[in-house]
């Protein structure tokens, strides 16, 4: 699978929008990029996936540039039960692909 | 969305006892599960992957001995850590996929904070 690059950490201000870049220069044709999150102490939580197309849920949107090889996740109302790790992590969708998490980005939203 | 539970959720036992792990897919059946485990302040490692019925296949570097995992039903495998040491307290997750329909998503349980003394 392919390595996703992310910052350590950002700061968010409540009630803004919180944009988290990730970069998987390496990605293949056939690699979904997924997002999933983790509030302390607690299993991650899935939240968007995509394959080229933009994505929109009722929890974010996610952004892909057309060369792939970048991606951001938008929480557009960010509140302070945001505030997680957060990781980017690209796989292909087939069988039972396991997933790999790298080290994410702590993301602290601030009242 | 789909439901995984784990028990328990938190546990303490003294060095050289064995601990089970329960995780359970609660609403769909899972021939497939994973095992994660995670110290503070760091990211998820997955351990084994648990397929129902047969044995687990485990990452590089996991004892099998160690880490014993049985997936004997479609909703629920068991990770048992034998002869714990302080060494393997951590948070432990699992994760199932649901096999039932064409989606490949992975839905993760609460975990477990396992302490050893």
């Amino acid at each position: 699978d392919a390595k996703t690059t992310q910052p350590t950490s950002m700061d968010c201000a409540e009630g803004r929008a919180a944009n988290l870049p990730c970069n998987h220069s390496t990605i293949s044709g056939n690699e979904y990029v997924y997002w999933y999150r983790q509030i302390h102490s607690q299993g991650p939580q899935y939240i968007i996936h995509g394959l080229k197309n933009n994505e929109t849920n009722e929890m974010a949107s996610l952004i892909i540039t057309e060369d792939r090889k970048s991606s951001t996740l938008i929480l557009p109302h960010a509140t302070l039960r945001d505030t997680a790790v957060y990781y980017c992590i690209v796989r292909v969708d087939q069988g039972a692909q396991k997933l790999v998490f790298g080290q994410g980005t702590r993301l602290t939203i601030n009242p | 969305g789909a439901v995984v539970s784990q028990h328990p959720s938190r546990v303490i036992c003294k060095s050289g006892t064995s601990v089970k792990i329960e995780c359970r897919s609660l609403d769909f059946q899972a021939t497939t599960m994973f095992w994660y485990r995670q110290f503070p302040k760091k990211s998820l490692m997955l351990m084994a992957t648990s397929n129902e019925g047969s044995k687990a296949t485990y990452e590089q570097g996991v004892e099998k001995d160690k880490f014993l995992i049985n997936h004997a039903s479609l909703t629920l495998s068991t990770l048992t850590v034998t002869s714990a040491h302080p060494e393997d307290s951590s948070f432990y997750i699992c994760s199932a996929r649901d096999s039932s329909g064409f989606s490949y998503e992975q839905y993760f349980g609460p975990g477990t904070r396992l302490t050893v003394t």
